[in-house]
């Protein structure tokens, strides 16, 4: 049972170049979110879906965007990467007993 | 605005040692979940707590939430060096399962 798979694991991006990190689950949950984690800080939700067909806006939603075509995959898009956006991010799914979260990608944008 | 504050920020403790680390908001939250962190890897769900006053108990973890529903803590007994790592907690309100996070204590424990 993989759980919450995320890719990559690490990547570097130099500033303006736009890149999709990967996020699936195989645990037939509805709800989805996009996490990140700066170092010393929590976690800052990005954006969040319901079910296939709905997404909404989290925390710090800009420079970001998300789909959901399927239950199972839940892509995020960051356009015209900008320093700022360095950062590791975790995607998750939840059910009524918590939340399972993938191993990260850890992002660097130069 | 952090609905969470997670106290203490860090804490390094010897092995054996017992400590508790609190979870403390000015809002009501329907439940409460603790996570843990090790480096490079994602939050782990250890518990969840849904009713004011409850204690669960795993194994050398014992996590309570607060008779308002406001507040949690995580106290272990006798720690040991594979309970290092992140220790988050996480109040759900509003529905949708979507929660907030505090803003974690970092545990180091020490052979």
């Amino acid at each position: 049972n993989a759980g919450v798979t995320q890719t990559p694991k690490f990547r570097i991006l130099k500033i303006g170049q736009s890149m999709t990190l990967q996020c699936t689950q195989d645990m037939n949950h509805n709800y989805m979110y996009w996490y990140r984690q700066d170092p010393g800080m929590g976690l800052k939700l990005i954006y969040y879906s319901v079910g296939a067909g709905i997404t909404d806006k989290g925390e710090v939603p800009n420079g970001y965007n998300v789909s959901r075509s399927t239950t199972e995959d839940f892509p995020l898009r960051l356009e015209l990467a900008a320093p700022s956006q360095t950062s590791v991010y975790f995607c998750a799914s939840s059910s009524i007993y918590g939340y399972t979260f993938g191993s990260g990608t850890r992002l660097t944008v130069v | 605005t952090q609905l969470l504050e997670q106290s203490p920020q860090f804490l390094s403790i010897q092995e054996g040692e017992n400590l508790t680390v609190y979870c403390n908001s000015s809002s009501v939250f329907s439940s409460l979940q603790w996570y843990r962190q090790e480096p490079g890897e994602g939050p782990v769900l250890l518990v969840t707590v849904v009713t004011g006053g409850e204690v669960k108990k795993l194994k050398r973890l014992t996590f309570q939430f607060g008779d308002a529903r406001k507040d949690s803590s995580l106290h272990i007994t006798a720690a040991q060096t594979g309970d290092t790592g992140l220790y988050l907690c996480a109040g759900e309100r509003g529905g949708y399962q979507k929660v907030t996070f505090g803003t974690g204590t970092k545990l180091q424990v020490i052979p």
